[in-house]
């Protein structure tokens, strides 16, 4: 099975840069798929195929994708930001998700 | 307004069964290929299957094969996941998500989850 990791928290200052890493073997020939879910709430797509972002996500919003990690960046970030963010991949007849990382910003 | 409702969750004993449905409106709903995800409480999301528009492609985590089955009713726009042989660790909200489109495996939208809860 194809497994993915995720630091389970990244912290940032509003108006900075969070970082938020996807790991996976080679996962840089695959798309990446990004989704924030907020307490108690269905998951979103915020970034899809490794770097496009949905209608209504702001541009602040961007990812890449090379070699053994794929990144979620979100810049200028605001108290809104805060979330937990998973990364998902379709590998072998299966959908998988990374374990998430929490964000928090303060 | 493209939506999907989830249905069917709820109290059950270990062993005991269940069945969740899932209504789309506001798209062809015949046209996309529709998964299940769960979360159990507190922890991440599982991708738990996926079903092709027509239905002939079925595929499911490792964790749930041989005990659910996943079909549709294209005719009334609704998904349906049958879970027998339930365990304490199928607890958890259970979501279904729309792929983006034929092809495409990143799901949007979701809808907004049903609670299933294995428990004597």
């Amino acid at each position: 099975s194809y497994d993915l990791t995720q630091p389970l928290s990244v912290s940032v200052a509003p108006g900075q840069t969070a970082t938020i890493t996807c790991g996976g073997d080679n996962i840089g020939i695959k798309n990446v798929h990004w989704y924030q879910q907020k307490p108690g709430q269905a998951p979103v797509l915020v970034i899809h195929r490794d770097n496009n972002r949905p209608p209504g996500i702001p541009e602040r919003f961007s990812g890449s994708n090379s070699g053994n990690t794929a990144t979620l960046t979100i810049s200028r970030a605001q108290a809104g930001d805060e979330a937990d963010y998973y990364c998902q991949v379709w590998d072998s007849r299966t959908n998988v998700f990374g374990p998430g990382t929490k964000v928090t910003v303060l | 307004e493209v939506q999907l409702v989830e249905s069917g969750g709820g109290l059950v004993q270990p062993g005991g069964s269940l069945r969740l449905s899932c209504v789309a409106s506001g798209f062809r709903f015949r046209s996309y290929s529709i998964n299940w995800v769960r979360q159990a409480p507190g922890k991440g999301l599982e991708w738990v299957s996926y079903i092709s528009s027509s239905g002939t492609s079925i595929y499911y985590a490792d964790s749930v094969k041989g005990r659910f089955t996943m079909y549709r009713d294209n005719a009334n726009s609704s998904l349906f996941l049958q879970m027998d042989s339930l365990r304490a660790e199928d607890t958890g909200v259970y979501f279904c998500a729309r792929d983006a489109a034929a092809g495409l495996n990143w799901f949007d939208p979701w809808g907004q989850g049903t609670l299933v809860t294995v428990s004597s």
